[in-house]
């Protein structure tokens, strides 16, 4: 099956620039993708990333290499709003055919100020 | 507005009752999700449909049942073969083969308690 680790939690203080990291055991997946998720809200999309390397969206970007099986979000600027859980997830899996979305244990931001 | 609405947002069941939470959505999607939650956990697949009248099972789909009879609705059952459904529901839905992110567009979930 398809696995992915990330930290638990993290913490950082506001304006710093925090990384979060993202592991995984699977293969033939389509795409890494970011959610961020407050306490008691619904998962919202951050970030998708198709290809190896960086995508840049204003505060967040995301990074991927399929050869190193990792990941990872990065926040800079941070605010208080930043505080949330953060998911990574794989798109897919062509050897089984599944098309949905696997996600990992999620990352919990705290944000100090 | 465009969206994809979930209810009850609170619901409570006593032990050996089934259960229907409801997933509506009008953003034309044709792939429709339930995913749950539990505390300090991610997301975990109980079914998927990406058309009418198709769904699969997903990791956890023992004592669930779903039912995708129209585009717009996908409602999710609880059985009382769940062992453990005491969780945070969350449906989700998407566009199908022409999304290039497949971004996933979620309820505001619904939690369910078992008494």
């Amino acid at each position: 099956g398809q696995s992915l680790e990330q930290p638990s939690e993290v913490t950082a203080v506001e304006g710093a620039i925090v990384q979060i990291n993202c592991t995984y055991q699977t293969s033939g997946f389509y795409g890494l993708s970011w959610y961020q998720q407050h306490d008691g809200g619904a998962p919202t999309f951050l970030s998708y990333n198709a290809l190896d390397g960086l995508e840049e969206t204003g505060r967040f970007s995301s990074f991927l290499s399929r050869s190193d099986s990792y990941g990872y979000l990065l926040l800079q600027e941070l605010q208080m709003k930043d505080s949330a859980s953060y998911f990574c997830a794989v798109r897919g899996n062509m050897d089984t055919g599944r098309r949905a979305l696997t996600f990992g244990s999620g990352t919990r931001l705290q944000v100090q100020p | 507005d465009g969206g994809i609405t979930q209810s009850p947002k609170y619901l409570f069941r006593k032990e050996g009752q089934n259960v229907t939470l409801s997933c509506e959505q009008n953003l034309n999607h044709d792939a429709m999700y339930w995913y749950r939650q539990d505390p300090g956990q991610g997301l975990r697949l109980i079914y998927y449909s990406q058309i009418v009248n198709d769904f699969q099972k997903g990791d956890i789909a023992e004592g669930y049942s779903v039912s995708r009879e129209k585009k717009e609705s996908f409602p999710l059952t609880v059985t009382s073969a769940q062992k453990n459904p005491t969780a945070f529901y969350l449906c989700a839905s998407r566009w199908g083969t022409s999304g290039t992110t497949g971004e996933l567009f979620f309820g505001e979930g619904s939690r369910l308690t078992v008494l």
